[in-house]
């Protein structure tokens, strides 16, 4: 069975704090792809990346950055000069080959950033 | 792309009634989930198609639950018998079916059973 774990709930910074939140995943499976969601107060889930297993090579997107680990099944997300934008309820997902595409979520962190 | 469109965004229903919502995913997709999301919780997977065909349904998805989408364009998720538990954010999301690719998302019908 597939398992996503955010173990933070919430989070609160100041505006241009850097803030990293956390995810660990776990599977049996070889091939899996790992992505983040963000979750605005409209309620509509933004996709933000996707990965594959076998591609552990960092991502930077503008103030965005991810850090996909294998030996530690982790894929952290590093928002970087956080902004009052930012907030909002992030959730990191996972899902293996040959299951339909269907996504596993964490219970997701509630980042809030105040100015 | 005109999104993924859910209707109606806010349902409030009793207790015992049956209740459906609509999803309308983007045109050209072929993949259509079902997702449930409480408070504070991540979304729960409950069913997925690929153009008409059901291809998996969630233990979550009590028999008082049934999703069609009749030609493969358009679902429908129908709860009968409504109970206080299922009140939640239902959200419909659609994919082209490429190869575990992302899922857009609409933005959801917020069911309230009282």
């Amino acid at each position: 069975a597939q398992k996503v774990t955010q173990a933070q709930t919430e989070i609160s910074v100041v505006e241009k704090e850097d803030v990293t939140l956390d995810c660990v995943y776990e599977t049996r499976d070889t091939t899996y792809y790992l992505f983040w969601y963000k979750q605005p107060p409209s309620g509509e889930l933004v996709f933000l990346i996707r990965r594959n297993s076998f591609d552990e090579q960092n991502e930077i997107s503008g103030r965005y950055s991810w850090n996909f680990q294998k030996s530690t099944s982790s894929f952290n997300f590093t928002i970087t000069a956080s902004q009052v934008v930012d907030s909002a309820v992030y959730f990191c997902a996972l899902s293996v080959l040959n299951q339909g595409g269907k996504l596993i979520f964490g219970q997701g962190t509630e980042l809030s950033v105040k100015p | 792309d005109t999104g993924v469109s859910q209707d109606p965004r806010h349902k409030i229903t009793k207790r015992g009634q049956n209740v459906t919502f609509r999803c309308d995913p983007i045109s050209e997709h072929n993949r259509l989930y079902w997702y449930r999301q409480t408070l504070g919780q991540g979304p729960e997977f409950l069913t997925y198609f690929q153009n008409e065909a059901q291809l998996e349904k969630s233990r979550l998805l009590s028999d008082r639950f049934s999703a069609e989408r009749p030609k493969g364009s358009f679902s429908t998720l129908e709860i009968q018998r409504t109970e206080q538990g299922d009140s939640a954010m239902y959200l419909c999301a659609s994919s082209s079916g490429h190869i575990n690719e992302k899922l857009f998302f609409g933005s959801g019908t917020q069911l309230s059973v009282l």
